[in-house]
């Protein structure tokens, strides 16, 4: 079956660096999205990953492993607006998004 | 600036009254989808539209009906909403072309069913 698994919640502290990991397992793949989504709004695309290898934008970075279905989101110099669930998703062979659940980031002054 | 649309951004309807949702895309994509999602879970896809080939979902309810009159608006139909059906509706776009996937969403429509 094809499944995505983050973790269900974290915590971090305004100006640190946060880490959230996905794992995936799909039928094909073409690529790992991640979108962030504030409680009650609709997700928004953060980044795009079908290579292996970090890509950098700002002050998120996200990294993808095809060999272990694995990818992580880093968020650096967090701010209180970066608080919303992230979600990872995989497109499979057939070009659709599996989804994973979303991880909730709180972050405290 | 070329936008998703979706209308009302909230509705409540009565359990069994048929209620319709809207979406409308300023892009010119040529996919549209309809994804259901309940509180702390995963979006949950109901439907997409490649160019006017509709594809459901093999676990998407009857209830639940779709209709594309043009490239830029899609409908949700739910045809008799049960309490179950509470959720946000989500509708994306992509262009599927050019090796760009990413899906476009428009600000989502909450459902309550009283």
């Amino acid at each position: 079956g094809q499944n995505i698994d983050q973790p269900t919640e974290m915590t971090a502290t305004e100006g640190a660096i946060v880490q959230i990991n996905c794992t995936y397992q799909t039928s094909g793949f073409n690529g790992l999205f991640w979108y962030q989504q504030h409680a009650g709004e609709a997700p928004t695309f953060l980044s795009y990953n079908v290579l292996d290898g970090l890509e950098e934008k700002g002050r998120f970075s996200s990294f993808l492993s095809r060999s272990k279905g694995y990818s992580y989101l880093l968020l650096k110099e967090l701010q209180m607006k970066d608080s919303a669930s992230y979600l990872c998703a995989a497109m499979d062979s057939n070009y659709q998004l599996i989804w994973g659940a979303g991880t909730k980031l709180i972050i405290k002054p | 600036d070329a936008m998703v649309i979706q209308n009302p951004r909230y509705q409540v309807t009565q359990f069994g009254k048929p209620v319709t949702l809207s979406c409308s895309q300023t892009l010119n994509h040529n996919v549209m989808y309809w994804y259901q999602q309940k509180s702390s879970q995963a979006p949950k896809l109901l439907f997409h539209y490649y160019d006017k080939d509709f594809n459901n979902e093999a676990d998407t309810p009857d209830n639940f009906q779709s209709r594309r009159p043009n490239t830029s608006f899609c409908f949700l139909d739910i045809r008799s909403p049960g309490l179950g059906d509470a959720a946000m509706y989500l509708c994306a776009t992509s262009r599927d072309s050019g090796g760009s996937y990413e899906q476009y969403f428009g600000p989502g429509t909450r459902l309550t069913v009283t």
